[in-house]
């Protein structure tokens, strides 16, 4: 079966590191995201892109960065681990012409 | 810029009754879908419920329907016959309609505890 998954499911980091969190769907979909859960703020847009080679910031896009070099994977990367990056950070897909996205299962970043 | 507004961060409700999550929204825009999502403690994300909004009727899946108001930008969710296993967070969520993508703008969740 198609599917999203992301990797690790849970990391802890120093502050000041670099971290790379890796996203992989097989659904073949254009559209990739990246969303930061935290508390009272729901879901908020980090990166998204429509296809490879395509890379979009969002709405909370400051000091994240994203590649996309082929259909299946779109890695974040946290340049320099800050505190405030703490946080479950969720993997989306979708197909421009389906009306649904479809989510991994979040990885939990702490940064110490 | 779409905003979502989830007003009540947590709800209970006895199990078999009847619960209502609401939801507001802000846009410009005229053809969007709403959903609603439901986050149980596995962290999962799960699609509840798609409304269109150039449909007049409201959207239901079982024991989950919607209450739309497009001219008062309202999108509830009412749940009947709750159950145990709707404990959740639940999540109001925004998309414009185009052929470029399909982002979410998500509201900031309500926390629904349901007692036996």
């Amino acid at each position: 079966d198609a599917e999203i998954t992301q990797s690790p499911r849970h990391k802890i980091t120093e502050t000041g590191r670099q971290v790379t969190l890796a996203c992989h769907q097989t659904w073949n979909h254009n559209n990739m995201f990246w969303y930061r859960q935290d508390l009272g703020h729901g879901l908020r847009l980090i990166h998204y892109s429509y296809g490879v080679h395509d890379t979009n910031k969002g709405e909370v896009s400051d000091g994240y960065s994203v590649s996309r070099s082929n259909t299946e994977d779109l890695p974040l990367t946290l340049e320099s681990a800050a505190s405030s990056q703490t946080s479950v950070y969720f993997c989306a897909s979708s197909e421009s012409s389906v009306k649904e996205a479809f989510f991994g299962q979040g990885t939990r970043l702490t940064v110490v | 810029a779409q905003t979502v507004t989830q007003s009540q961060p947590e709800m209970s409700v006895q199990e078999a009754e009847t619960v209502t999550l609401s939801c507001t929204y802000d846009t410009s825009e005229n053809n969007y879908y709403l959903f609603w999502y439901k986050q149980p403690p596995s962290r999962q994300m799960i699609l509840v419920i798609r409304q269109e909004a150039y449909k007049q009727q409201n959207a239901t899946e079982n024991r989950f329907s919607v209450n739309f108001q497009k001219a008062a930008k309202s999108f509830s969710l009412k749940i009947s016959d709750s159950q145990l296993g709707d404990t959740a967070m639940y999540f109001c969520a925004f998309m414009i309609r185009n052929n470029a993508g399909n982002m979410l703008t998500f509201g900031g969740g309500t926390r629904l505890m349901v007692k036996p």
